[in-house]
């Protein structure tokens, strides 16, 4: 059965702060890892991952994937307030679209960011 | 272009009864998926229809059920609802890659 695991559950830290979130994952023919932000409801894309080794970026995050140790890390600099959500990772396997697969998730990590 | 909208946003429902919910993905988007999620986890996979066919379903009781419709929305129904069942019903719709997952903003069912 797919599994993913993601650490620390919660972070307290203030505005100004780096912080690293960390996704480890077993899954059957792996194909994708993604990230979402969780504010309210829907969680809002972040990343996909799918090589190892690219470093993606979007402003102030950033995230890598290593294939060969089967994790996932979302760094975050200089955070904000606004930062504040719950941050899921989640992997999808091969042949997604009619196979059947389906996202697996981790618990989420929530993260509050204090001023 | 709207997203994945859902409906209704809220509903409080008694033990015993049912409910339908309803997703209508992105124009465009044949594969439509539901998820429930429970204060303070992540999402569990509940059911994919792709081209109005069931693909996928997770570990959830009978008493769950889901159909697409010809327009690509979709409608998940939980009979002889539990306490348990209380959680944010979230769906999310792709393209037939499997890539641009969207998800919609959910369904949050309360059931007292």
């Amino acid at each position: 059965e797919d599994k993913v695991v993601q650490s620390p559950l919660s972070l307290v830290v203030h505005e100004g702060d780096t912080v690293t979130l960390n996704c480890s994952y077993e899954v059957t023919n792996f194909r994708s890892l993604l990230w979402y932000k969780q504010e309210k409801k829907a969680p809002t894309f972040l990343f996909m991952l799918t090589s190892s080794g690219i470093e993606k970026k979007s402003g102030r995050l950033s995230s890598i994937l290593d294939k060969k140790e089967l994790f996932s890390i979302l760094n975050i600099t200089a955070t904000q307030t606004g930062d504040s959500a719950v941050y899921l990772c989640a992997v999808g396997r091969r042949g997604m679209e009619t196979s059947g697969s389906r996202l697996t998730f981790g618990e989420g990590t929530q993260l509050t960011v204090n001023p | 272009d709207a997203g994945v909208t859902q409906s209704p946003t809220h509903l409080i429902k008694t033990r015993g009864q049912h409910v339908t919910l309803r997703c209508s993905p992105i124009s465009g988007h044949k594969s439509v998926s539901w998820y429930q999620q429970v204060l303070g986890q992540g999402p569990q996979f509940i059911f994919q229809y792709y081209e109005k066919e069931e693909r996928g379903r997770g570990n959830f009781p009978d008493r769950f059920s889901a159909r697409q419709f010809p327009n690509y929305s979709s409608e998940l129904n939980v009979n002889a609802l539990l306490l348990g069942d209380s959680a944010l019903y979230l769906c999310a719709s792709s393209d037939r890659t499997g890539y641009g997952y969207t998800f919609g903003s959910g369904t949050r069912l309360t059931v007292v």
